[in-house]
């Protein structure tokens, strides 16, 4: 199994451009999030999803979109990229609550994220 | 709302000496508590929780309720332990992770 992954690794964009960050899992789990990492605020939630379909925001959720159209993928989207968005982006992903004993959230390597 | 506190920020000790990384939480359920560690260049990953009660790596954590905490402790530590470490709380009946904001240990030899 090749875990949860995540592309690009590195990326720099100007202010004003949208991309997408990819995030995909090969573990049949129905959550799955994205966080944003950043000096001295630990980590915290942007969107999340329990299963293909059904997304909802997190934490800090705006200039971000999200969709779940299959079990194994959860792009995050920003809109028009702001300095603000310079990040390290993590995804992660688990079983449901409902999988009592197997909750532990596995997460991706990162996407470090640069906004000029 | 839930919350997790960890006090401090950066702690250093030498190879050998014991480490406590202190974790508070506020939450007026039943918490699941984790510690999750990031080595230099890796990914976040689960170090223990407590319904394991379990040591890895040499490390143990004991939810006490009545202080709302979940320290981390190990009694000699090692230059590998160098990392940081986010103490991490679910409530119960939800997938969602709430962080502190992490604490970089480091272990000089």
């Amino acid at each position: 199994n090749a875990g949860v992954t995540q592309t690009p690794k590195f990326q720099v964009l100007k202010t004003g451009q949208s991309m997408t960050l990819q995030c995909a899992q090969d573990m049949n789990h129905e959550y799955m999030s994205w966080y944003r990492q950043d000096p001295g605020m630990g980590l915290r939630l942007i969107h999340y999803s329990v299963g293909a379909g059904i997304t909802d925001q997190g934490e800090v959720p705006n200039g971000y979109n999200v969709s779940r159209s299959t079990t194994e993928d959860f792009p995050l989207r920003l809109l028009s990229a702001a300095p603000s968005q310079t990040s390290v982006y993590f995804c992660a992903s688990s079983y449901s609550v409902l999988a009592w004993g197997k909750n532990e959230q596995f997460f991706g390597p990162g996407t470090r994220l640069t906004v000029l | 709302a839930q919350r997790v506190t960890q006090p401090e920020k950066l702690l250093s000790v030498f190879k050998g000496a014991p480490v406590e990384l202190k974790c508070n939480y506020s939450y007026s359920g039943s918490p699941e508590l984790f510690w999750y560690v990031q080595y230099s260049r890796q990914r976040l990953q689960l170090l223990l929780r407590h319904i394991s009660r379990e040591s890895i790596k040499g490390f143990t954590a004991d939810l006490n309720k009545g202080e709302t905490s979940f320290h981390l402790k190990k009694p000699f530590a090692q230059e590998e332990d160098s990392a940081m470490y986010y103490c991490a709380l679910k409530k119960g009946g939800s997938e969602k992770l709430v962080f502190g904001k992490g604490m970089k240990l480091t272990v000089n030899p």
